[in-house]
């Protein structure tokens, strides 16, 4: 099973500042496919998850642009340009690539002002 | 727009069976994956099962797999999660989820239903 690793798992952040976040696999999430099955989620307190960033780097609908996502092999990261209010919760990585053995999620990274 | 919609959690005896519905609205059903994901109070994240659009094909994460099925409706819009043998480690905000179409990943989620084990 392939385990993601999340770090920090708590970051206090300064409005209108950038804030980044890492997330390491364990094995390699290339695909056979040639695809890196790597997601972010943003859930905000009382609320059910967002997708943000699929495949890497490809905002979901509606995501602002200030959201964005790197990496490749087993080196991930999200980048918020600019922290707003509304990014306060908190945020996870997702591997699909060992589908059909599992999704996994990272443990989670709490952002907080 | 994309609304799915949770129901048929509670409170059940461990050992006990309970059926989560998820009705879903606002895009194509029958032409996309679904997904359970669970949460646990206070907790992270949990993939539980996946199922696809024509209901053929279904996995389950191994913590589950043997005790729960995934199932689906395509002619009511319905995606099911039947758990059986419930256990306290089960409790937890069941989440059902569109897939992302070539993207294996669940992109709009509903509210949740919450599931108690206990005595």
């Amino acid at each position: 099973e392939i385990v993601m690793t999340q770090t920090p798992l708590s970051s206090p952040v300064t409005l209108g500042q950038p804030a980044s976040i890492s997330c390491r696999s364990s094995q390699s999430l290339v695909h056979s496919d040639g695809t890196t099955y790597l997601s972010w989620f943003q859930q905000r307190p009382g609320q059910p998850p967002r997708l943000l960033i699929y495949k890497i780097s490809n905002r979901f609908s509606g995501v602002p642009d200030r959201f964005s996502g790197s990496g490749a092999g087993t080196d991930f990261t999200l980048k918020i340009s600019r922290v707003e209010a509304e990014d306060v919760g908190v945020y996870y990585c997702m591997q699909a690539t060992q589908f059909p053995r599992g999704f996994t999620f990272g443990q989670g990274t709490k952002l907080e002002i | 727009q994309v609304q799915l919609v949770e129901s048929g959690g509670g409170v059940v005896q461990p050992g006990r069976s309970l059926r989560l519905s998820c009705a879903a609205s606002g895009f194509s059903f029958s032409g996309c994956a679904m997904h359970w994901v669970r949460q646990a109070p206070g907790k992270g994240l949990e993939w539980v099962a996946v199922i696809s659009n024509d209901g053929n094909t279904k996995y389950y994460a191994d913590s589950v797999k043997g005790r729960v099925t995934i199932s689906r409706d395509n002619s009511k819009n319905m995606l099911y999660l039947q758990m059986d043998s419930l256990r306290a480690e089960d409790a937890a905000i069941y989440y059902c989820a569109k897939d992302l179409s070539g993207g294996w990943t669940p992109d709009y989620w509903g509210q949740g239903t919450l599931v108690t084990v206990s005595s």
